[in-house]
């Protein structure tokens, strides 16, 4: 089975902190991607990435950032934490669309 | 654009009732559509995909391009099939998923 690793399942930061969310792959897919998910929401796409070093935005990139620098891992950043990105976070990736995502276990990011 | 749509935030049936969560999409294109679930505490999973035309955990899905649905049923609901239910639609090359704002599946005893 694919595993996709969030390195933490619970963060709480301070408003205008630098935080890392860190994504970790065991398969070498090429396509990984970030998702906020919120109550009413559903899941937001952040960024997506299909190559190394190669990164798209999404549909509310505003406020993050993503580095892709290994196949296997990808991560998001928020420059300066907001409350209003107190959510919880989900990678995915994927080999292509037609076999769908697989998730990682989420972090719940509380910006105080 | 791409757009998914799940008219249904709650949805609340008793064990043993059908069940059907619906789903409608906008694309141009030809779609790529799935449902997944997440059960409480879980991670977000895979549940069926179109292109396979599989039935699991006794739920099908058909694709309806006429009507652009792909809503999602179940004859006899199980009260451990309680969960969120995204309906998510793909297409294209950039291998993004767009999903629904979910559906919050409860089945009572």
């Amino acid at each position: 089975d694919v595993k996709v690793t969030q390195s933490s399942r619970y963060l709480v930061k301070r408003t205008g902190e630098k935080v890392f969310l860190e994504c970790v792959q065991d398969m070498d897919h090429e396509n990984m991607f970030w998702y906020r998910q919120d109550p009413g929401l559903g899941l937001r796409l952040i960024y997506f990435s299909y190559d190394v070093k190669m990164k798209e935005k999404g549909d509310i990139p505003e406020g993050y950032s993503v580095s892709r620098e290994k196949k296997e891992r990808f991560s998001l950043i928020l420059e300066s934490a907001s409350t209003n990105q107190t959510s919880m976070y989900l990678c995915a990736n994927s080999r292509g669309v037609a076999g769908g995502y697989t998730f990682g276990s989420g972090t719940r990011l509380t910006v105080v | 654009a791409q757009r998914v749509t799940q008219p249904e935030k709650l949805l609340s049936v008793f064990k043993g009732a059908p069940v059907e969560l619906k789903c409608n999409y906008s694309y141009s294109g030809s779609p790529e559509l799935f449902w997944y679930v997440q059960y409480s505490r879980q991670r977000l999973q895979l549940l069926l995909r179109h292109i396979s035309r599989e039935s699991i955990k006794g739920f099908t899905a058909d694709l309806n391009k006429g009507e652009t649905s792909f809503h999602l049923k179940k004859p006899f609901a199980q009260e451990e099939d309680s969960a969120m239910y995204y309906c998510a639609l793909g297409g294209g090359s950039n291998y993004k998923l767009t999903f629904g704002k979910g559906t919050l599946l409860t089945v009572n005893p």
